[in-house]
Formats: structure tokens, sequence, C-alpha cells
């Protein structure tokens, strides 16, 4: 078991620039999430598929970010007009189900630099 | 809306020290707790968790029990080890999403 995948592992873009984050999730998973690090901010919820449908999208800033998950195997996190406040530790987590309980297991993230 | 608070921003101890990390949290109905732990370059992974009132999780030595009435989920650990030293983060979940609080750093020294 490979874990949950995520490329790249660091992405430096320009002020202005889009930037397509992927995420792979463990085989057999059937909720995604995506959260944002930060030092400032800390570790904030972003949105949430299960079975491939957008669940939970209420930590999403409501312009320039977007995500998606065209198939069971990999989910994308866009962000058109990167802007410096945007840099940040992307992570990416699934579970085997969405239920309270369930273990969200983490990739090791996307980290971001904008310039 | 749900949240978690961690007392402690940074923890320094020596080896063989005892751990404690305080932990509260404030949400509707009934959530389940967790504590995660971050090493560098990683994602948080999956320490222990709970789910009803008094339920002790545990994992390596590490424990925690769920207190409802004082909301509470305290880390504790009778001796610390220097591999222990990472990025602690205690959770809470109602429905889909996870809450985190601020995380602690734990620095263990030889």
């Amino acid at each position: 078991n490979a874990g949950v995948i995520q490329t790249p592992r660091h992405k430096v873009t320009g002020k202005g620039q889009e930037a397509t984050l992927w995420c792979e999730p463990i085989s057999g998973h059937s909720a995604v999430f995506w959260y944002r690090q930060t030092i400032v901010q800390g570790l904030e919820f972003l949105t949430y598929f299960r079975n491939q449908a957008p669940i939970d999208d209420s930590g999403m800033p409501k312009e320039r970010f977007s995500a998606q998950m065209p198939n069971q195997s990999h989910s994308t996190l866009k962000i058109q007009s990167t802007q410096p406040q945007d840099s940040a530790v992307y992570l990416c987590a699934s579970s085997l189900v969405g239920g309270a309980y369930a273990e969200q297991f983490f990739g090791p993230g996307t980290r971001l630099t904008v310039l | 809306g749900d949240s978690v608070t961690q007392t402690e921003g940074q923890v320094a101890l020596s080896e063989e020290d005892f751990l404690t990390i305080h932990c509260n949290y404030s949400a509707s109905g009934y959530p389940t707790l967790f504590w995660y732990v971050q090493y560098p370059g990683e994602g948080p992974q999956l320490l222990f968790r709970a789910s009803r009132d008094k339920e002790k999780g545990s994992s390596r030595g590490f424990e925690a029990t769920y207190d409802k009435g004082t909301t509470s989920f305290h880390l504790r650990k009778a001796s610390v080890q220097e591999s222990d030293s990472a990025v602690y983060y205690c959770a809470l979940r109602n429905t889909g999403k996870l809450t985190f609080g601020d995380g602690t750093v734990l620095t263990v020294k030889p």
C-alpha cells in the first residue's frame, strides 16, 4: 500500500499564475479531503468528496480555488491567479468511509510557494 | 462552530520525563476525538482516537481519556524518548472534516 500520493511535492509559481495540485487516494477509499497548512493558520479544512461527489466545500476560499474528483483514483486542487498568501503546504487525505470515526490517512503534502 | 484548543505551543523535555499536552474542545453533538502526530516533511498520522465518554485511547505509550464533562482529551506519556520529538495535534470530527488544534511542538533532549 503506497499510501496517499501527492504530486508535485514542491511547486513554485509566480504571482498570477495557475497551480494545479494532484492527489491519488488510497485504493478503495471513498472519501477524499483537502487541507491547507500554514504557520499562521495551522491546519485548515478546505473541501471533501465522498464517492467522487462534493460534500463539503465550506473551507474553500470563494475565489480562485476549485477542486474536482473526476474519478475514484485522483482529485485535483486548482488555484487560479496565485497570490503570495496562497503559499502553504496543501495536504490531501483519504478515508475508507466518511463517518466521524474513520481514520483519515494523509499524504506528504505539496509545498506551494508563490513568489 | 467546532474548535479545539491546545494550551501548550511548545514543550521541551528530557528523556524519561512525563509529558502532558492539554486539549479542550467545543463542539455540537458527540464528536470523535483524535491525536495526530506529524514529523518533518510528512503529513499528520493518527496516534489514536476515542469516540465516547470515558473511553481511553492509547498507542506507543501515549494515552488520553475522552472526558465529556470537562470537554477535554489531554495527551500523556509517562516517559518520553528523543524519538517522540514531533508536532502533536488534537483534533475532533463530527461529520466529514477534521478540526485541528494549533499543534504542540515537542522537543525531547537526550
